[in-house]
């Protein structure tokens, strides 16, 4: 079984300053994505960025980008030059490759950015 | 290339009511999932059907849940006899192919009174 864990509920950062969301999941399996998602209070579902677990270069989106340690099962997510608008729920997810059928989330991170 | 869409956004029932759910999928896609997000939680995966077959619900409640995705038109969420717990973010979900990351649509908040 897939598990996604997210262990900080909640996060705040100063206006442009950076944050980093943690993230770690549990696989036997050694083909799978990984993926943030942002949720803002609309609650829309939109994707952050997206890792393919073979490749090892992480992943960057403009502001955001991921720190990839698939030894340690490791996922987090980098925000730079924090946003008002990026003050969210953020959430991890896992994704199986060729076999999966289903995302695995974890419980998600409030972040808050402070102006 | 219109999204995933889904209707209603909000839905109200009274408990004992019935509540439908309704998924279009991507233009093309033909593999559409249902998840549910209950308050303060992530989500989590409830049915994945194709066009006219269900092939996996095991994380749908055994009762009073239902899917269908019918050869014509959009998929439907069922609840029969809702309650106060089946209150939740209903989102839905789309892919091409089978086993492929899917495409999210805005999903319905369904409210019980």
């Amino acid at each position: 079984a897939q598990t996604v864990t997210q262990s900080q509920p909640e996060m705040s950062v100063q206006e442009a300053e950076t944050v980093t969301l943690s993230c770690t999941y549990d696989t036997s399996e050694s083909n799978y994505y990984l993926f943030w998602y942002k949720q803002p209070p609309s609650r829309q579902m939109i994707l952050v960025i997206r890792q393919e677990a073979y490749k090892q270069q992480n992943a960057t989106e403009n502001r955001f980008s991921v720190n990839f340690q698939k030894a340690a099962k490791s996922f987090s997510l980098k925000i730079s030059d924090s946003q008002l608008g990026d003050t969210a729920m953020y959430f991890c997810a896992f994704f199986l490759s060729n076999t999966g059928n289903q995302f695995y989330f974890g419980t998600g991170t409030s972040l808050t950015v402070i102006p | 290339n219109a999204g995933v869409m889904q209707n209603p956004r909000h839905l109200v029932r009274r408990r004992g009511q019935e509540a439908r759910l309704r998924c279009s999928p991507m233009k093309g896609h033909s593999h559409v999932y249902w998840y549910r997000q209950l308050p303060e939680e992530g989500l989590k995966f409830m049915v994945y059907l194709q066009k006219e077959n269900i092939i996996d619900e095991s994380g749908m409640p055994k009762e009073r849940f239902s899917a269908e995705f019918p050869k014509e038109g959009p998929s439907i969420l069922r609840i029969q006899q809702v309650v106060r717990g089946d209150s939740a973010a209903y989102f839905c979900a789309s892919s091409p192919l089978g086993y492929q990351p899917q495409h999210f649509g805005d999903g319905t908040r369904l409210s019980i009174l």
